[in-house]
């Protein structure tokens, strides 16, 4: 599975825009890209995944290259309640056909009023 | 609809002792994997089970065992509790579909004297 690189930690005011770029160079041809954001003493969340070019939903966008050895996740106009830890996961199925979770340190973003 | 329901929610052990965590993963999924969580580390990838069977495994002892009941329950054993096992223990289900991502359950709280 690719090994996936991950600032530790950012800071950001309410209603900026922030971006967690994650860097995945040996990302395999069938690998997705997923983000999970964890608040403390929960368990993680699932935000988003994608494959390439852009993903958006109700509550973020992901941006992948071409060549897919990053990505970035966008979190627009945040709140204090997106105070967390960001993880950034890349793999897909083993060999067997399952998917195993490889987590990173993670970003910790901190939103300051 | 209950997303994933971990049982009990805190616990404390002595070590040597023996401990069974439980989950019950989200309506509808099917696969059940389960993590270890240190105080201020990304989460661990234990196990993995579908269809009542292993199907992936971590770099974790024998000392973690698991099980699948048919109606997609979980249970997570651990022998000979060290004090390097307190952590926050996660479990995570799936359904059909790699392209969609885990729900986490809260965790329980293991906290080995």
């Amino acid at each position: 599975l690719a090994k996936t690189t991950q600032p530790i930690s950012m800071d950001s005011y309410e209603g900026q825009e922030v971006n967690i770029t994650c860097s995945h160079n040996n990302i395999a041809t069938n690998d997705y890209i997923t983000w999970y954001q964890q608040f403390p003493s929960q368990g993680p969340r699932f935000i988003i995944q994608g494959y390439k070019t852009k993903v958006t939903n109700e509550v973020a966008s992901l941006f992948i290259p071409a060549d897919r050895k990053s990505s970035t996740l966008s979190l627009p106009r945040v709140s204090l309640s997106d105070t967390a830890v960001y993880y950034c996961l890349v793999g897909v199925s083993e060999n067997t056909g399952f998917q195993k979770l490889v987590f990173g340190t993670g970003t910790r973003l901190l939103v300051s009023p | 609809d209950a997303g994933v329901t971990q049982s009990p929610t805190h616990l404390i052990k002595t070590r040597g002792q023996q401990v069974t965590l439980r989950c019950s993963p989200k309506s509808g999924h099917d696969t059940v994997s389960w993590y270890q969580q240190a105080l201020g580390q990304g989460p661990q990838f234990i196990f993995q089970y579908y269809e009542e069977e292993e199907r992936q495994r971590g770099n974790f002892p024998d000392r973690f065992s698991g099980h699948q009941f048919p109606n997609y329950s979980s249970e997570l054993n651990v022998n000979a509790l060290l004090l390097g096992d307190s952590a926050l223990y996660l479990c995570a289900s799936r359904g059909q579909g790699i392209h969609y991502g885990y729900t986490f359950g809260s965790g329980t709280r293991l906290t080995v004297v």
